[in-house]
């Protein structure tokens, strides 16, 4: 069946770098897209989102880019930070009239100080 | 924080028993969506409700049931439970319904596990 992935399950990087989270989807039909940020023993907290019309949407320090053509989404986050340490999910909802998102298995983003 | 809230926060059960998992949504927000999120995995979508009444399902068995009630709290139950079932249950509110639907807001999630 169609899903969606992530390529990288484990993410480290240094305080202050620029992070970029990789997520692939496989159903064309999808026409919405987010983003979410869990936290240890937390429920998933909305990060960004983006509409299958766009390629690109900025919010604060992050930036979500939508490739349709390979059927890829990106996360950036900028100068990241060890509070942005979490695991990172990407969910696609299929459109026509519902909005029943699918989410991927997550990446670990580990932030070292 | 997101205004969700669910109890309990963790729960032991053993298998075969039934269980009622509950949640208290965002004031005005009538789409509730229920999900299981197994250790190291993505949440997966159980069913959604609106205003009451069921609004989409997952893939997930009959003994998976739940109720929206209007003062924006909802349940899930969950019958003959197996040891599958061991998992962190979230619940998300949203405003509108459908396509329309607002941004999610979870809660913390109550953790299960079946012995």
């Amino acid at each position: 069946g169609e899903s969606v992935g992530l390529h990288l399950p484990t993410l480290s990087v240094q305080e202050g770098d620029n992070s970029i989270i990789n997520c692939a989807y496989s159903n064309s039909a999808s026409d919405y897209f987010i983003w979410y940020k869990q936290e240890s023993g937390k429920g998933p907290q909305f990060i960004i989102d983006i509409r299958s019309n766009m390629d690109k949407r900025q919010g604060q320090r992050v930036t979500v880019l939508l490739n349709k053509t390979v059927k890829h989404l990106s996360l950036q986050i900028a100068a990241t930070q060890p509070g942005d340490s979490a695991v990172y999910f990407c969910a696609e909802n299929m459109g026509g009239g519902s909005y029943i998102p699918t989410f991927g298995r997550g990446t670990s983003l580990i932030v070292h100080p | 924080e997101t205004g969700v809230t669910q109890s309990p926060t963790h729960l032991i059960k053993t298998r075969g028993q039934q269980v009622t998992l509950r949640c208290s949504s965002q004031s005005g927000h009538n789409t509730v969506s229920w999900y299981q999120q197994a250790l190291g995995q993505g949440p997966q979508f159980i069913f959604q409700y609106y205003r009451e009444e069921e609004n989409g399902r997952g893939n997930f068995p009959p003994r998976f049931s739940g109720l929206q009630f209007p003062n924006y709290s909802s349940e899930l139950n969950v019958n003959a439970l197996e040891l599958d079932d061991s998992a962190l249950y979230l619940c998300a509110s949203s405003s509108g319904q459908g396509a329309s639907a607002d941004t999610q807001y979870f809660g913390p999630g109550t953790r299960l596990t079946v012995l």
